[in-house]
């Protein structure tokens, strides 16, 4: 059974930038998919980007593309998501999800969330 | 992007009600479309993938159909641990998107 586990709370000032790591537990690592999802307080849900580490392939949201950039470490089982040019809106819940697998983009599993508050 | 539209917003309901929440697209999407709870404090869960497949573990008051551009999660009968916001997501097309949620509330 995956497990994901995700760092702990960051607190950033605008214009700077944050990087989130989520450290994967059990199943085939190199096999999977991670996405990013964020959630703003008392919102919805907002996918931010993917990466599939056997084809080294990244897929990043319009909204995010410049300022986001999303990397695999294999051999710790660490998936990172770093977000520049930080702003007050960009405070929120960062959570990376696993997806099913090849055609199941869906999200299976899920991290405990990361809470990143950008205040000056 | 895809656009959804999820509805409605909030549901007051009882224990044992029937609850329908509906999530309709700007476009057909196949069955390419997940179903997510959320309960507050928490990271979302998956309930239904492929528009009608119930995840592994969850309880079979929970289905969920449709296809193309009109989707709908049910609860057959209501139980005190199903107050949660519910979201819909498709995965038809990049970017993947959400619909906006429904509070499940006594």
């Amino acid at each position: 059974q995956v497990q994901l586990v995700q760092s702990g709370p960051e607190v950033k000032k605008p214009g700077s930038s944050v990087k989130v790591s989520c450290k994967a537990s059990g199943g085939t690592f190199s096999s999977y998919t991670i996405s990013w999802v964020r959630q703003a307080p008392g919102q919805g849900l907002e996918w931010m980007g993917r990466t599939v580490p056997n084809f080294a392939t990244t897929n990043y949201a319009p909204k995010f593309q410049g300022r986001i950039s999303i990397s695999v470490d294999e051999l710790t089982r660490t998936s990172f998501m770093e977000l520049t040019s930080l702003r007050s809106e960009d405070t929120a819940n960062y959570y990376c999800a696993k997806e099913g697998g090849a055609g199941d983009y869906y999200f299976d599993t899920w991290g405990q969330g990361t809470l990143v508050t950008v205040s000056s | 992007a895809i656009w959804m539209t999820q509805t409605p917003s909030v549901v007051s309901a009882s224990i044992g009600d029937r609850v329908t929440i509906s999530c309709r697209m700007d476009q057909g999407i196949s069955k390419f479309l997940a179903w997510y709870q959320q309960k507050p404090g928490k990271a979302p869960e998956l309930l239904i993938h492929t528009g009608s497949i119930l995840q592994n573990g969850v309880p079979s008051r929970f289905s969920g159909s449709g296809s193309g551009t009109d989707f709908t999660l049910t609860i057959s009968s209501l139980q005190s641990e199903d107050f949660a916001t519910y979201f819909c997501q498709q995965y038809y097309r990049f970017p993947w998107t959400f619909g906006q949620g429904t509070k499940v509330e006594i």
